[in-house]
């Protein structure tokens, strides 16, 4: 079966770093999205990877290991609007999207 | 606001009426998606519509009963839903290329809650 694991819950200091990571096992592999998602909003793109390696877009960054099934969306300079559900999606041979079930972050002052 | 819209935002229904979800998208886009998400699960691909045709459908259950009348709107009629169906229904749309990534853009979604 198709499978996406990330933790459910992370808590973090504002102003700190804090690193979602995903793992999966699809039926092969064209790409994965990190959405955000506030409570009660519509779940926004952050970022698309389907390279190994790390894209860079503000204070978002967003890494891919191909070989070893793995990404992860790493947030710096923490700020309390971060707190969010950050949710990973692969793409997969048939350009189905599999989604994971969220990491709700909640950031501390 | 990400080009997506859905009415109403919130609906209360018992298990004997009829509703509908209305979705509209101003970004151009030929394809439309409704899912769900219920709490501390992955959202579930229910419908899937490409340049107004359907293409995927879930398995899901005949009391939702899509309708994609042109590539702008996109309606979910529901009627005697099951407790079990309360729950977020997000909809998104996107290029619908066919081919290739192609990334979703999410309405805010009708949280349904059925007595």
């Amino acid at each position: 079966g198709q499978n996406i694991d990330q933790p459910t819950e992370m808590t973090a200091t504002e102003g700190a770093i804090v690193q979602i990571n995903c793992t999966y096992q699809t039926s092969g592999f064209n790409g994965l999205f990190w959405y955000q998602q506030h409570a009660g909003e519509a779940p926004t793109f952050l970022s698309y990877n389907v390279l190994d390696g790390l894209e860079e877009k503000g204070r978002f960054s967003s890494f891919l290991s191909r070989s070893k099934g793995y990404s992860y969306l790493l947030l710096k300079e923490l700020q309390m609007k971060d707190s969010a559900s950050y949710l990973c999606a692969v793409l997969d041979s048939n350009y189905q999207l599999i989604w994971g079930a969220g990491t709700k972050l909640i950031i501390k002052p | 606001e990400t080009g997506v819209t859905q009415t109403p935002r919130h609906l209360v229904m018992g298990m004997t009426n009829k509703k509908s979800l209305k979705c509209e998208q101003h970004l151009g886009h030929n394809a439309m998606y409704w899912y769900k998400q219920s709490a501390k699960k992955p959202l579930e691909l229910m419908f899937v519509y490409n340049f107004k045709e359907q293409t995927e459908n879930n398995s899901v259950p005949s009391r939702f009963s899509p309708e994609c009348p042109n590539s702008s709107h996109l309606f979910l009629h529901l009627h005697t839903l099951q407790p079990e169906d309360s729950a977020l229904y997000l909809c998104a749309s996107s290029q619908g290329s066919g081919a290739g990534a192609d990334t979703q853009y999410f309405g805010p979604g009708t949280r349904l809650t059925v007595l």
